[in-house]
Parts: C-alpha cells; structure tokens; sequence
C-alpha cells in the first residue's frame, strides 16, 4: 500500500519563498503528485515528477528524489491567493491511476 | 471546454435517509472517480470508473455504499440510511484515459451533511 506524510499547516510571509515537503512509501512507483486546494473548491492539478530533479512552471517548483522517498513543493514569490492545502499523492501501481493523497498541507499566506 | 460538475452542490439529509449525487465528467473523458473528503483531511478514494465498468471499489465504506455509471458518462454516488459519519464533501474527478500518471480534474463536490 501507500503512505504519504506531509506538514499539516505552515504560515509563510507575502513575497517570500515557501517548501512544502512530502515522504512516500508505495509498493511501486509511479510518479507523484502535487494537487492545489483552496478553501471549500476543487484540488487543481500542480505538477506530475516521474523523475528525480526539480522540475519549474513559473512560481512554483516539484522536486522528486525516488531513493529516499522524498518530494517537495516550492512557491516563491508568494502571494495572498497562495494561501490553501497542498495536497501530495501518489497513483498506486495496478493497471489504472488510483491515487492516494496525503492529509494535505494547509499553508497560510501573511502579509 | 465545461469542466466537472456535480450536484447538489450541498445537500441536508436525516439520518437513515437515501441520497444521490451525481457527477458530469468532461465529455469524452475514460476514467472517473469518487472520492470522499472529511474535514481537515485529503480526499480518500471511494470508488473507480473506466467507461461504463466498475474496476474498484474497495473505498466504499459498506454497502450502503453504491456507485454506477451505465452508459460511461454521467456517474451517481448513491448513500442508502445515511448515517452522520457520512457526513463530508465528496468529489468527483475524471481523466482523458486509463493511465497511470495521468491528471485528474475535479469537480467542485458536494458537501452532505447528515443530522
């Protein structure tokens, strides 16, 4: 099976730059996850990392290291509307994409 | 292009009621999933769809628990004596294909609460 941890809540400062981590463990790996949730709405998708190394869209950033199971998630420049969970996930390793996600990371933006 | 939708968008139900939820995927899309999401906690898969045929439903709670999607579009989460432990948002989301790795686009739930 899956298990995934990740911080529950996290304050950071407008402007500033925030990382988000996330430790899996999964019977087969296959990719993870970062999913955006704001308050009462629908997770959006972030960022997809099969592979190890950083990948950047923009402000936000995943990281992925398969050997220690790690990943994180880094916003910079961070801005009121950041505010929201940040949900890790992992797809199982069957034959389709039933994903498990993490309790989410609930990350509060101050001025 | 429409993305998911869901209704209702909130629903009230007394204890040992039965209610149904349904889910519009985006058209054309293959998989779809249910998943149920307390307060302060990550969406926890309930149950999947590719096309018309179940694959797995070893979310669902119990056996008041049912789900169906019979012509692999539009999808009904179906709760019979509802109790208030199922009390929560569930969503739906749905993904172009059936492969691993890829995204799923969510809908904005229904929020059941049972009194």
């Amino acid at each position: 099976g899956q298990n995934i941890d990740q911080p529950t809540e996290m304050t950071a400062t407008e402007g500033a730059i925030v990382q988000i981590n996330c430790t899996y463990q999964t019977s087969g790996f296959n990719g993870l996850f970062w999913y955006q949730q704001h308050a009462g709405e629908a997770p959006t998708f972030l960022s997809y990392n099969v592979l190890d190394g950083l990948e950047e869209k923009g402000r936000f950033s995943s990281f992925l290291s398969r050997s220690k199971g790690y990943s994180y998630l880094l916003l910079k420049e961070l801005q009121m509307k950041d505010s929201a969970s940040y949900l890790c996930a992992v797809p199982n390793s069957g034959g389709y994409q039933k994903v498990t996600f993490g309790i989410g990371t609930k990350l509060q933006v101050i001025p | 292009g429409a993305g998911v939708s869901q209704s209702p968008r909130y629903k009230v139900a007394k204890r040992g009621q039965d209610v149904a939820l349904r889910c519009d995927p985006i058209s054309g899309h293959v998989s779809l999933f249910w998943y149920q999401q307390a307060l302060g906690q990550g969406p926890e898969f309930l149950t999947y769809f590719q096309n018309e045929a179940q694959l797995d439903k070893s979310g669902l709670p119990s056996d008041r628990f049912f789900a169906e999607r019979p012509e692999g579009s539009v999808s009904t989460l179906k709760i019979q004596r509802t109790q208030q432990e199922d009390s929560a948002v569930y969503l739906c989301a749905s993904s172009p294909r059936a492969q691993t790795g890829e995204t799923q686009y969510f809908g904005p739930g229904t929020r059941l609460l049972v009194l």
